[in-house]
């Protein structure tokens, strides 16, 4: 089954303490891009990677980094979280840029 | 980064009712993307449309593209409470550094009741 996974669905953390969202997707897809979901905000693109070792910043990427060593993974990290980081992520793939976007099923996460 | 206005926000309505939700920008994108988002899930694509005028029918949705590539309008007839959920424009900028780069809209929550 075509799927993109992201892990974990649900954290709870605290200020500081660096964690990793992973994502992976199984469909071969050149591009994969990582988005925040706020209340009122839409999607807004945080990362994105045309291919692997390819990757630039979205409209907001301030106080996260990704990395594209193989091209079905691209993980989410946050070095330091801070409060204003709680949100809900998901990642996407598509064939191209602007192609249809596949998204993971999000992941919850809340800075304390 | 392109803007995409979205509205309405919120849509609360009875089922049978149609309602239409409007996507609106003052850029041109080269394609327009509908999604849709039930609680607790990822968006999923419902359409793309891509050429000025398009319009395309989903069994009770129509989506339709604006002539010069600025705005584009989903129209749902005779809503029923399965169409309950977020629904977001995405637009793919036309032009420049940034082209097919997918902007999205704020969101639209409809809520359909029995």
């Amino acid at each position: 089954e075509a799927q993109v996974t992201q892990n974990p669905r649900y954290l709870i953390t605290v200020t500081g303490k660096k964690l990793t969202v992973t994502c992976s997707q199984n469909m071969n897809h050149e591009y994969m891009s990582w988005y925040r979901q706020d209340p009122g905000l839409g999607l807004r693109q945080i990362y994105y990677s045309m291919n692997v070792e390819v990757t630039d910043k979205g409209d907001v990427p301030e106080g996260y980094k990704v990395s594209r060593k193989e091209k079905r993974n691209f993980p989410l990290i946050l070095e330091s979280p801070s409060p204003n980081q709680t949100s809900l992520y998901f990642c996407a793939s598509s064939l191209d840029l602007a192609g249809e976007l596949f998204f993971g099923e999000g992941s919850r996460l809340t800075v304390l | 980064t392109q803007l995409l206005e979205q509205s309405p926000q919120f849509l609360s309505i009875q089922e049978g009712e149609n309602l239409t939700v409007y996507c609106n920008s003052s850029s041109v994108f080269s394609s327009l993307q509908w999604y849709r988002q039930e609680p607790g899930e990822g968006p999923v694509l419902l359409v793309t449309v891509v050429t000025g005028g398009e319009v395309k029918k989903l069994k009770r949705l129509t989506f339709q593209f604006g002539d010069a590539r600025k705005d584009s309008s989903l129209h749902i007839t005779a809503a029923q409470p399965g169409d309950t959920g977020l629904y977001l424009c995405a637009g793919a900028e036309a032009g420049g550094t940034s082209y097919g780069k997918l902007t999205f809209g704020q969101g639209t929550i409809l809520t359909v009741h029995p």
